[in-house]
């Protein structure tokens, strides 16, 4: 069955850099864009990328200009997700979703990670 | 602009029709997604493509759009299906947006 399986909360300083994964199984990797998507607490989903997963094409949001990098290791079928200079604006639940129908929409989502950005 | 727009809140009583709207410019020539997050939970899609249902989305979920406005509606609503019910668009140079938000209470 497909899953994807985030890597764990993160407690990072203001100005730091954040590194997450999200490791895809159950299906062949290379066929499916891998996007990221953040929620605040409380506060509305954010979408911030995708990535495809074959090629390494990555579309960012303009929001994220500059701070952050998508990138995959089709070996180890994970996507990872760099953010950095972080500010407490960055606090948030981290999520990865798979782009698995032809319209575009998501079929499966990770967990999701917590960023915790405080000094 | 993929501004995408949903009124904060709707409430309404089970069995009753729930209507949700998302608003943007940009949604005729678009498909909108319709996402479902109840707390402490991933979202889960409900409405793809042109209206369409995944497997396992009960049939009192369906989708609808007219000019700029596309409609989630629920038909026969159920205390499970209070949750907050997100909007999604995507331009056709691959960017995404989600609308703010609808929290679905059932009173």
């Amino acid at each position: 069955q497909v899953q994807l399986v985030q890597s764990g909360a993160e407690v990072k300083r203001p100005g730091a850099s954040v590194k997450l994964s999200c490791k895809a199984s159950g299906y062949t990797f290379t066929n499916h864009p891998i996007h990221w998507v953040r929620q605040a607490r409380g506060q509305r989903l954010e979408w911030m990328g995708w990535i495809t997963a074959g090629s390494g094409d990555t579309k960012y949001s303009q929001n994220f200009q500059g701070r952050l990098t998508l990138t995959r290791d089709t070996s180890a079928t994970t996507v990872y997700m760099d953010l950095r200079s972080l500010t407490s604006e960055d606090m948030a639940v981290y999520y990865c979703a798979r782009e698995g129908y032809a319209s575009g929409s998501y079929d499966y989502w990770g967990p999701g990670t917590l960023v915790t950005v405080s000094s | 602009s993929l501004e995408l727009t949903q009124p904060p809140s709707v409430s309404v009583s089970p069995g009753q029709t729930a209507r949700i709207t998302c608003s943007g410019d940009a949604l005729p020539n678009q498909y909108a997604y319709w996402y479902q997050q109840k707390p402490g939970q991933a979202p889960m899609v409900v409405i793809h493509g042109d209206g369409e249902r995944p497997s396992g989305i009960p049939e009192r979920f369906s989708g609808s759009s007219s000019g700029t406005t596309v409609t989630l509606t629920i038909s026969g609503v159920q205390a499970e299906d209070e949750a907050d019910y997100f909007c999604q668009s995507a331009d056709n140079s691959g960017t995404y947006r989600f609308g703010g938000g609808t929290r679905l209470t059932v009173l």
